[in-house]
């Protein structure tokens, strides 16, 4: 299957920095690309999805001046958790899709964002 | 609002045995299952997946079943292997106006004990 990358695969944070998250398809072109998050023990929830060249459609009740989504390239997509807090801790997984008709998405291996 | 429904936490299989892990879901619009692996700590891993067109889609020791009128999907793994302990989430695809999107079911917890 497709490959997916996630950088970094953990980040600890002071309260009040921003962190950055970069997610990349290693072997195909990915127009679209998707964020989530999970809680523990709970469904992976949506919080936006990208278009290459496009600005990201947020889920509703994601802040999208807390979480900002650049997708700059067919292979690369960045997640910045600005003026990061402790509820923000999660775990953060991006996924990517190929055009057309696939609907098939491919994850990342995810980043675990701790802030203290 | 729960569209995609695994009401079994979790499961206990004996190695060699078949696991059945099930879902249910409300909304008629999806027109495409699929079936995702994660391990703790790690991205979901993409299974197998099923058209709504279609009842039965088989990959090697993996079996996807849709039964549409029941708005049911379940996928059978056999024989099982310690390997596939797991959490096990199963996803619906659909259009909306905001283009494509998976909606998730909670997860079933597999343990396959030897």
């Amino acid at each position: 299957g497709a490959v997916v990358s996630q950088h970094p695969s953990w980040v600890i944070c002071k309260s009040g920095t921003s962190v950055k998250i970069e997610c990349r398809s290693l072997d195909f072109q990915a127009t679209t690309m998707f964020w989530y998050r999970q809680f523990p023990k709970q469904s992976l929830m949506l919080m936006a999805t990208s278009n290459e060249g496009s600005k990201a459609t947020y889920e509703q009740g994601v802040e999208k001046d807390k979480f900002l989504i650049n997708h700059a390239s067919l292979t690369l997509s960045t997640l910045t958790v600005t003026s990061a807090h402790p509820e923000d801790s999660s775990f953060y997984i991006c996924s990517a899709r190929t055009s057309g008709k696939m609907v098939t998405q491919y994850f990342g291996p995810g980043t675990r964002l701790l802030v203290l | 609002d729960q569209q995609v429904k695994q009401n079994s936490p979790s499961l206990s299989v004996q190695e060699g045995r078949i696991s059945i892990l099930n879902c249910d879901y409300t909304n008629s619009m999806f027109d495409y299952f699929l079936w995702y692996k994660k391990y703790p700590a790690e991205g979901p891993t993409f299974l197998i997946s099923i058209s709504s067109i279609k009842d039965k889609n088989e990959d090697g020791r993996f079996t996807v079943f849709l039964n549409k009128s029941a708005k049911h999907l379940s996928l059978h793994i056999v024989p099982s292997q310690p390997g596939d302990s797991a959490v096990y989430f199963c996803a619906a695809h659909h259009f909306t106006g905001g283009g494509n999107k998976l909606t998730f079911g909670t997860g079933t917890q597999l343990k396959v004990e030897l």
